[in-house]
């Protein structure tokens, strides 16, 4: 069973400043990664499938990268609605989070 | 719109058994595999199980097999979760699940409904 590890476990960021989070599987998953956005009280959204695609209506400030063993999710440049926890996934498996708080 | 709305969470004794619904609306159910995942107060997201279009196969975590069983009916636009032998450790937000066309991905999320097992 594949396991993905995020980090860091939570990333104190000020509006307007650039976010890097990195989700690592235990072994290559080719670009088979997605990510999602998930606020307090609210269900999960999917913000990026395939490890770069943005799913629909999501923000160009949302990009995804990555292959094989290694991924990362950035936010260009942060506004104060990005503040959330962010989960990657692939397949039936969920990374643990990223808590993303503001500084 | 494209929506899911859950239903039936409630709190239950420990051993005990519940059914919860998913509602689908805006989108043809029958061309997608479902699934339900669930989130423990204050933890991360766990995958519970999914079924194909027709409902032919299911699949299941492990800590649920035998306890838990997902079913469908197209017709009516609904996805179930049959939940017995309920355990604390089972006390969770239970969300309904669209998996995107040709992936493993989830593209649609319910709200979610709240399943609070007491022991």
């Amino acid at each position: 069973e594949i396991v993905l590890t995020q980090s860091p476990a939570t990333l104190s960021l000020a509006p307007g400043e650039r976010a890097t989070l990195s989700c690592r599987a235990s072994q290559s998953i080719s670009t088979y990664l997605a990510w999602y956005q998930q606020k307090p009280g609210q269900a999960p959204r999917l913000l990026i499938y395939a490890a770069s695609n943005r799913a629909t209506g999501i923000p160009a400030r949302f990009s995804g990268s990555g292959s094989g063993t290694d991924f990362t999710l950035t936010i260009s440049s942060l506004e104060p609605e990005d503040f959330a926890i962010y989960y990657c996934q692939q397949r039936k498996t969920f990374g643990q989070g990223t808590r993303l708080e503001i500084k | 719109e494209v929506q899911l709305v859950e239903s039936g969470g409630a709190l239950v004794q420990s051993g005990g058994s519940l059914r919860l619904s998913c509602a689908a609306s805006g989108f043809t159910l029958s061309i997608h595999w479902m699934s339900w995942v669930r989130q423990a107060p204050g933890k991360g997201l766990e995958w519970v199980a999914n079924i194909k279009q027709d409902g032919s196969d299911k699949y299941y975590v492990g800590s649920v097999k035998g306890r838990f069983t997902i079913s469908r009916d197209n017709a009516k636009n609904s996805l179930y979760l049959q939940m017995s032998s309920l355990r604390a450790e089972d006390t969770a937000v239970y969300y309904c699940a669209r998996e995107k066309l040709g992936s493993d991905d989830f593209d649609i999320w319910g709200r979610g409904t709240m399943v609070t097992v007491s022991s």
